[in-house]
C-alpha cells in the first residue's frame, strides 16, 4: 500500500527566511510519480511539481526547489526567501505509474505561515 | 483557459438529508476525480472517471454515495442520506489524459459540506 508522511503539521517562519517541508513516502512500485500541491485559503489545490521515480535530479524553479532522494524515500520542498504569499497548506502526493489509474495518495499536509 | 468549476461552494444540511454537488472539468479533460478532504487531512479519492466510465470507486461508500458523469463531461456527486462524518470539502479535479500517472490533476475550489 502507498503512504505519504508529512511529519510537520505546522511551520511558522519570519518573512525572508528559508523553509524546508519534509515528505517521506512508501510504495512497493518501482515506477511512481511524486507531486507537491499548494492549497491557499481559497481552497483549490495548485499543482507545483511532478517528479518521476527515475529522475533524481534536484529541481529549482525561482524560489522553490525540490530534493528527491530515493535512498531515503524522501521528496523535500524548500522555499528560499519566503514571502507572505507563500502562506498555505502544502501537500505531498504519490501516484502509481499504472495506465489508466492516476489516483493520488496525499499526505496530511503542512500548514506554512510566513510572518511579516 | 477556464479552470474546474464546482457548485455550490458551501452547503449546510441536517443529517439524513440528501445533497448533490456538481463539477464541470476543464474542456477536453477525459479524466475526472472526486476527492473528499476532511478537516486536517489530505484529500482522499472517492471516484475516478475516464470519460463516462468508472476507473476506480474502491473508496466510495456506495451505500450512501453515488456519482455519475453522463456524456463524459460534467459530473454529479450525491450523498443520501448524509451523516455527520460526511462533513468535509469535496474536491473535483480533472486531467488531460490517462497515462501512467504522469499527468497532473487540476482542482476546483471545492464544496464545503457541513452536516449538522
Amino acid at each position: 500500500a502507498q503512504k505519504v508522511t508529512q511529519a510537520q503539521t505546522e511551520i511558522s517562519v519570519v518573512e525572508k527566511e528559508d523553509v524546508t517541508l519534509d515528505c517521506v513516502y512508501e510504495t512497493r512500485d518501482t515506477t511512481y510519480y511524486l507531486f507537491w500541491y499548494k492549497q491557499p485559503p481559497s481552497g483549490e489545490l495548485v499543482f507545483l511539481i511532478r517528479r518521476n521515480s527515475f529522475d533524481e535530479q534536484n529541481e529549482i524553479s525561482g524560489r522553490y526547489s525540490w530534493n528527491f532522494q530515493k535512498s531515503t524515500s524522501s521528496f523535500n520542498f524548500t522555499i528560499t526567501a519566503s514571502q507572505v504569499v507563500d502562506s498555505a497548506v502544502y501537500f505531498c502526493a504519490l501516484s502509481e505509474a499504472v495506465f489508466g489509474n492516476e489516483k493520488l495518495t496525499f499526505g496530511t499536509g503542512t500548514r506554512l505561515t510566513i510572518i511579516p | 483557459e477556464a479552470g474546474v468549476a464546482q457548485s455550490p461552494r458551501y452547503k449546510i444540511i441536517e443529517k439524513r438529508q440528501s445533497v448533490a454537488f456538481w463539477c464541470n472539468p476543464i474542456s477536453g479533460h477525459a479524466t475526472l476525480y472526486w476527492y473528499q478532504q476532511i478537516l486536517g487531512q489530505g484529500p482522499k479519492l472517492l471516484i475516478q472517471f475516464q470519460n463516462n466510465g468508472v476507473v476506480d470507486d474502491s473508496q466510495l461508500p456506495k451505500d450512501r454515495f453515488s456519482a455519475e458523469r453522463l456524456k463524459g463531461v460534467d459530473s454529479t456527486l450525491k450523498i443520501q442520506p448524509a451523516k455527520l462524518e460526511d462533513s468535509a470539502v469535496y474536491l473535483c479535479a480533472s486531467s488531460l489524459r490517462t497515462g501512467f500517472g504522469n499527468t497532473e490533476a487540476f482542482f476546483g475550489q471545492g464544496t464545503r459540506l457541513t452536516v449538522v
